[in-house]
C-alpha cells in the first residue's frame, strides 16, 4: 500500500490568484494522477504525471491553467492558476503501485474560490 | 476506455446483503473490472478487482458473468459504516493505466 499526504488540506482563495497543491507519497512511484471532484460529483481526471517527462492532460484541461511538476519519484505539485469560482472543488492526487489498476488516493485539498 | 453504467443510488438496512450491478457493454478483452469505495471527505479506496467469474476478499465479492458485460459487487451483512459511494471502473491491466470514474452508486444503509 501507499500513504499519500496533501497540502494544504483546504484553502480559501481570491479569484485571479494561484494555488499550488502538494502531494507526497511514502514510496517511489512512477505515475501519479491528479483528479478534481466537485461537491456531490464523481472524480474527473485532470492529468497523469510521469517523473521525468511532461504531464499528460485530459480533454478540457490545459497546462497553462493546471501546471504540474514532478521533480522526483515521491512528490508532485498541481497549481491552479488564475482561479475563478468555477475552480472551487476538491483536488486529489493518486498513485498506482503495481500496474494493476489499484490506485491509492490522498485525502484531497478542498479549494474554495471567492 | 469502456463506459460503465450503475444505479445512481440504493438503500438497504443493516445486516442485509447488498448487490450493486454495473454494466460495461464495451469492455475490452484486456480490461479488468475494479470497484472503489468513497466516504465523504476522503479519497476513494480500492475494494476489489476481477477479470471473470468470482472474486472474494475480506470486504466483498465480485461476480462477473462469462460475457463480462456486467459485474455485481456484493457486500455481505452491511452496516451503517458501509454508507458510501461505490464506483465501478474498467481499466486496462497494465503499468500506469489511467482509470476513469463513472457516476458511482450512492449507497445508504439504515438501522
Amino acid at each position: 500500500s501507499a500513504v499519500i499526504s496533501q497540502k494544504p488540506s483546504r484553502d480559501i482563495c481570491q479569484r485571479g490568484t494561484s494555488l499550488t497543491i502538494q502531494c507526497q507519497v511514502d514510496s517511489q512511484v512512477t505515475m501519479m494522477f491528479w483528479y478534481r471532484q466537485q461537491p456531490g460529483q464523481s472524480l474527473t481526471l485532470i492529468a497523469t504525471a510521469n517523473q521525468g517527462s511532461e504531464a499528460t492532460y485530459e480533454s478540457g484541461f490545459v497546462i497553462d491553467k493546471f501546471p504540474i511538476s514532478r521533480p522526483n519519484l515521491t512528490f508532485s505539485t498541481l497549481t491552479v492558476s488564475n482561479m475563478s469560482p468555477e475552480d472551487s472543488s476538491i483536488y486529489l492526487c493518486s498513485v498506482e503501485l503495481q500496474g494493476n489498476g489499484e490506485q491509492y488516493f490522498g485525502p484531497g485539498t478542498r479549494l474554495t474560490v471567492t | 476506455l469502456a463506459k460503465t453504467t450503475q444505479p445512481i443510488s440504493m438503500d438497504s438496512y443493516e445486516g442485509q446483503e447488498v448487490n450493486i450491478t454495473c454494466s460495461h457493454n464495451n469492455i475490452a478483452t484486456n480490461d479488468y473490472i475494479t470497484w472503489y469505495q468513497q466516504f465523504p471527505s476522503q479519497g476513494p479506496r480500492f475494494i476489489i478487482q476481477g477479470y471473470k467469474t468470482k472474486v472474494t476478499n475480506e470486504v466483498a465479492s465480485l461476480f462477473i458473468p462469462a460475457d463480462r458485460k456486467s459485474s455485481t459487487l456484493s457486500l455481505p451483512r452491511v452496516s451503517l459504516s458501509d454508507t458510501a459511494v461505490y464506483y465501478c471502473l474498467v481499466a486496462l491491466y497494465s503499468s500506469a493505466s489511467k482509470i476513469i470514474f463513472g457516476s458511482g452508486t450512492r449507497l445508504s444503509i439504515r438501522p
